[in-house]
């Protein structure tokens, strides 16, 4: 089993341009959560989905969509980037009713 | 929602010492506390985690402790050793499975 996983692994993008991070688990888990990570602030949630064809708002989504795609497949799209997105994105799941998250390999995206 | 709290946020300790690092909440309904290691450049990975109905947990050198009472949880490295040089998270799932993270501690083992 890969686990989850993550592409891209890094991605530089100029103000206002539009990305899809994509991530992928083959554990057969039902949520999903997208996070983001900055300097000092620790993992804070932007998205998840408990299961397939729900989503639900978490921490700090403003400037954020996603989409559950089927089971497996949860992405995160930014519309126009700013620099303020700048940072280490982490993509986790987890069997609903349980509590581990494990999470992808992360995506460090760079919003010049 | 949640409300973690994490102390310190940097950790010096000599080679063979003990490491203390110490988390609050706010949720009283929170139930799963978990600690995650990160490596520089890598995801975190779960190193222990404890459930409300439990008031301590070891594992090796990594212990737990929870009190539910005064809302704060710790973890213990004892006899600590140079790959324990990492960021730690302490973490707390609140009844929605949303897990709430700390800012982060960073342990430098000392040789």
């Amino acid at each position: 089993n890969a686990g989850v996983t993550q592409t891209p692994k890094f991605q530089v993008l100029k103000t206002g341009q539009s990305m899809t991070l994509q991530c992928a688990q083959d554990m057969n888990h039902n949520s999903m959560y997208w996070y983001r990570q900055d300097p000092g602030m620790g993992l804070r949630l932007i998205y998840y989905s408990a299961s397939e064809g729900t989503t639900d708002k978490g921490e700090v989504p403003n400037g954020y969509n996603v989409s559950r795609l089927n089971k497996r497949e949860f992405s995160l799209r930014l519309e126009s980037a700013a620099p303020s997105q700048t940072s280490v994105y982490f993509c986790a799941s987890t069997l609903t009713g349980q509590e581990t998250q494990y999470f992808g390999p992360g995506t460090r995206l760079l919003v010049l | 929602g949640e409300n973690v709290e994490q102390h310190p946020s940097t950790l010096s300790v000599q080679e063979g010492d003990s490491a203390v690092i110490k988390c609050t909440y706010s949720d009283s309904a929170s139930n799963y506390f978990p600690w995650y290691k990160q490596e520089l450049g890598k995801r975190p990975q779960l190193i222990i985690d404890i459930r409300s109905n439990v008031g301590e947990k070891k594992d090796q050198r990594i212990a737990v402790t929870l009190n539910k009472t005064a809302k704060h949880f710790s973890l213990h490295i004892t006899e600590t050793q140079p790959e324990d040089s990492a960021v730690y998270f302490c973490a707390a799932l609140s009844n929605d499975y949303k897990l709430s993270f700390g800012a982060g501690t960073t342990v430098t083992v000392r040789a």
